[in-house]
Formats: C-alpha cells, structure tokens, sequence
C-alpha cells in the first residue's frame, strides 16, 4: 500500500483540463518538496514536475504543480493524447528516510 | 547527454540472488547520487536505497535492509545493486535514478531503462 494516495484514473476529452490529487502527511509533504512522474506504457517514469511546481526543461507549461500543507496536485491543461499515461506525485517521508512514492492516476483522453 | 543504462533481464529462482547494473554517462559520476527504484507488475514504485557516489555511503529502505546491497566503481562510472535470498514478490522491474546531485530528497531525473528481474521456480 502506497504512501501517498491518488485517485486510481482521471478521465478528459482533448482541450479539458484534468487535475490530479496527492494525499500524504507531515513527514512527507507536510515538510518536504512534491514531485510529479509521468510514465508512458512500458518505460521508466520521467520527472514531470520538480519541487512542488517548477517544470524541468522540455517539460510544456500545459503541466503544472500545486501544495497545500500535506497535499498536491497536479494539472494538466490543454489535453492531448499523448498525455495518456500514468502519473505518481513522490516526496521524502522523514519518518522512513526515504523517497516515498503514490498509488498511480492513469489518465485518459476520451 | 546524460545516460544510464542497465544491464539485461534476469530470470532466477527463489533463494538466489541478483545483481543489476547502471552504467552512467555524460556527466561527473561522483557529483551526482544513484537511487533504486522497482516497480512490481501493475504496481506503483517503490524506493529501495541510495548510495553517494563519491563515497560509497548507502541508506536502504527498511523494507530491504539486509537483503539489498549497493555498490559503486567509480572508475567505470557504474553503480550496482545485488538482492540476495529472492523470492516471487521481488518480480518486478528495477530502476537506477539519478539524484539531483548529492541532495538524495530531490526528484530522480533521468532514470535508467529498467531491468525486469523475474522470480520463478
């Protein structure tokens, strides 16, 4: 059982906008950064969003990060197909001394 | 550019042991952490360890203590991690990640291209 918990899927036709949440608690993003991987079919998960919200480079702004206190989500607007994917939020929990990763949203584009 | 990558796949039987490899390139390999990562089937990941590759420190996840081992060659710029006494739950796909240089709680970025280990009598 994941630490951080997301919603198992997220659903939105292509131009919507689609938002994800991550529920943790204070030994992880209560006092650490949030990060954010997508992970296409069959390959390593890619850092998506960096330290709550800044977007590495190459990242599209359409991609955006948010925290709030032991919570975070992600946004992505403007919809593509190739947004079709898995994504995890991640944080550093304290209380286990490491990298602590969420339960998955598979997105589709309807 | 950087790279890692990981050796092939594995397949073993329960009670053995196996170990993975991630050459990394394109970048001053004792600057940077190597975390591992691995992912069952249809499952999310889940953080195993890390080792500093300057000096050969590692920290492992309690889950893994004394079963997980992770090593460095810094002349091949390549970081290893053997799991011994393997058993049908430690199928999965094994990851290395680059740490944003020796910060080990930052985001992981980039990631080797997995190496599929399976366990099966």
């Amino acid at each position: 059982q994941s630490v951080l918990t997301q919603p198992p899927s997220a659903s939105g036709t292509p131009g919507q906008r689609v938002t994800i949440s991550c529920s943790g608690s204070r030994s992880n993003i209560g006092t650490n950064y949030v990060y954010w991987y997508q992970q296409l079919p069959g390959t390593a998960p890619n850092l998506l969003i960096s330290r709550n919200n800044q977007r590495p480079s190459g990242v599209p702004d359409r991609f955006s990060g948010s925290k709030s206190g032991t919570s975070a989500s992600l946004a992505i607007s403007g919809l593509r197909s190739e947004d079709e994917a898995d994504y995890y939020c991640a944080s550093w929990d304290d209380s286990l001394s490491g990298h602590v990763f969420g339960s998955g949203t598979k997105v589709s584009v309807l | 550019q950087v790279h890692l990558v990981q050796s092939g796949p594995e397949v073993k039987k329960p009670g053995a042991s196996v170990k993975i490899s991630c050459e990394t390139s394109g970048y001053t390999f004792i600057n940077y952490a190597i975390h591992w990562v691995r992912q069952a089937p249809g499952q999310s990941p889940e953080w195993m360890g890390w080792t500093n590759t300057d000096d050969g420190r590692t920290h492992y996840s309690q889950k893994f203590q004394g079963r997980v081992t992770i090593t460095r060659d810094t002349f091949a710029s390549t970081v290893y991690m053997q799991l011994n006494s393997l058993r049908s739950e430690d199928t999965a796909v094994y990851f290395c990640a680059r740490a944003p240089g020796t910060m080990i709680r930052g985001g992981l970025d980039p990631w080797g291209q997995g190496t599929l280990v399976t366990v099966s009598s």
